[in-house]
């Protein structure tokens, strides 16, 4: 079975500021992982993926994850934060067939002027 | 090249009705997965459809069902409503390459609202 953790449902950073939101993952498997994010009254947008290549995965927007392992964690960073980064992130994981994703509850991420 | 598309982008139904929510899958996509998506949280899986077939199903009653067409669009159907049932409720597609189903894009959802 698989299961990601979303560590803190709200994050507050100063614009400028690094980004980090927290992820952990279970799965008896060997994951496939995401992050997408959601703007108001919108559907998903795909940030990155992680598919067993390499572990730091670049995405849009100047957001990147790393798969650590040992760790069973894929956070999602940015370098410094922008007033158009406010929106709400999810972290995901599929099944090992990819059927089916198992999403976070999500992270509220605010940007402080 | 169209993403995912939804329609309607809203509808408000009373409890015991029943309603229809329909879904085009991004070109060139031939699977099709329905989540729903509470305020607040993070989207469930409902089901997912392939060759015009439920390939899976997540943890909710046959209330939900669905339907894929020739063309890859799906329907979501749900019957006698509750007020719990009120939600975005999301469509993704993907490609699906042997047992594997690639990654999934989401189209904006519709928002239901059960008075």
């Amino acid at each position: 079975a698989q299961s990601v953790t979303q560590l803190g449902s709200h994050v507050s950073v100063s614009e400028g500021a690094l980004v980090l939101l927290r992820c952990n993952y279970s799965s008896s498997v060997p994951p496939y992982l995401f992050w997408y994010v959601q703007y108001p009254n919108q559907g998903l947008q795909l940030l990155l993926k992680y598919t067993s290549a390499a572990t730091l995965v670049k995405g849009i927007n100047g957001f990147e994850a790393e798969f650590k392992k040992s760790e069973t964690s894929f956070h999602l960073t940015k370098p410094s934060a922008h007033m158009s980064d406010a929106a709400e992130y999810f972290c995901a994981v599929s099944s090992n067939t990819g059927n089916q994703f198992y999403f976070g509850t999500g992270t509220s991420l605010t940007v402080i002027p | 090249d169209a993403g995912v598309t939804q329609s309607p982008t809203h509808l408000i139904k009373t409890r015991g009705q029943q309603v229809t929510l329909r879904c085009s899958p991004k070109s060139g996509h031939d699977t099709v997965s329905w989540y729903q998506q509470a305020l607040g949280q993070g989207p469930q899986f409902i089901f997912q459809y392939y060759e015009e077939e439920e390939r899976q199903r997540g943890n909710f009653p046959d209330r939900f069902s669905g339907h894929q067409f020739p063309n890859y669009s799906s329907e979501l159907n749900v019957n006698a409503l509750l007020l719990g049932d009120s939600a975005l409720y999301l469509c993704a597609s993907s490609e699906t390459s042997g047992r594997w189903a690639d990654t999934q894009y989401f189209g904006p959802g519709t928002r239901l609202t059960v008075l």
